[in-house]
């Protein structure tokens, strides 16, 4: 059962440089998104997806880039890599509507920018 | 925009002690959300509260929402070691239900 699976776990990248951060979840969840935590801060989303072809922006997108081409995978793209984007990274989906859903979530991906 | 408050930032007590953390939104909420993080984990959900005065309970915990769905709270009775981690709210913005507004977490420390 693997639910919802995030790769890499953890990525090291250099100022100006661009990535993907992929996530994929087996439970046909309609419902996918992105967040960002920091230290002593709670999620923040960043964009997210209410099912294949349609994704729209959350609280802090700028800098990031997200696509929904089939209902299993919702992929993070970095455009060029800011020391503010080192954050951990989580990815989460839900049967459907996301407030009103229980969020199911990756493990995350550390992602340090130097 | 919409904010959801959560207090305190942290708590510690002795294994065996009670633990409250409390959310507030200045906004009417239309259902509140609970989840447990584990250090170095990801949140795993816990609960849903729905309903005005609403009280669910799983074992030691015990979740309230408010009368007016303005705020909610969660209680650990007895705590124990497996019980350490943050535990944060998140509740939908506004009407759209389409994003979670999280609350920053109350990390929960048991004193050796």
């Amino acid at each position: 059962n693997a639910g919802v699976t995030q790769t890499p776990k953890f990525q090291v990248l250099k100022t100006g440089q661009s990535m993907t951060l992929q996530c994929a979840q087996d439970m046909n969840h309609e419902y996918m998104s992105w967040y960002r935590q920091d230290p002593g801060m709670g999620l923040r989303l960043i964009h997210y997806s209410v099912g294949a072809g349609i994704t729209d922006q959350g609280e802090v997108p700028n800098g990031y880039n997200v696509s929904r081409s089939t209902t299993e995978d919702f992929p993070l793209r970095l455009l060029s890599a800011a020391p503010s984007q080192t954050s951990v990274y989580f990815c989460a989906s839900s049967q459907s509507i996301g407030g009103r859903q229980p969020q199911h979530f990756g493990d995350g991906t550390r992602l340090s920018i130097l | 925009g919409q904010q959801v408050m959560q207090i305190p930032q942290y708590q510690h007590v002795q294994e065996g002690e009670d633990f409250t953390t409390y959310c507030n939104s200045s906004t009417t909420l239309s259902n509140i959300q609970w989840y447990k993080q584990r250090p170095g984990g990801h949140p795993v959900f816990l609960i849903q509260l729905v309903k005005s005065g609403e009280v669910k309970k799983q074992k030691r915990l015990t979740f309230q929402f408010g009368e007016a769905k303005k705020n909610s709270s969660l209680h650990i009775t007895a705590t124990q070691t497996t019980d350490v981690g943050t535990y944060f709210c998140a509740a939908p913005e506004g009407d759209s239900n389409y994003q979670l507004i999280w609350g920053a977490g109350t990390k929960l420390i048991i004193k050796p």
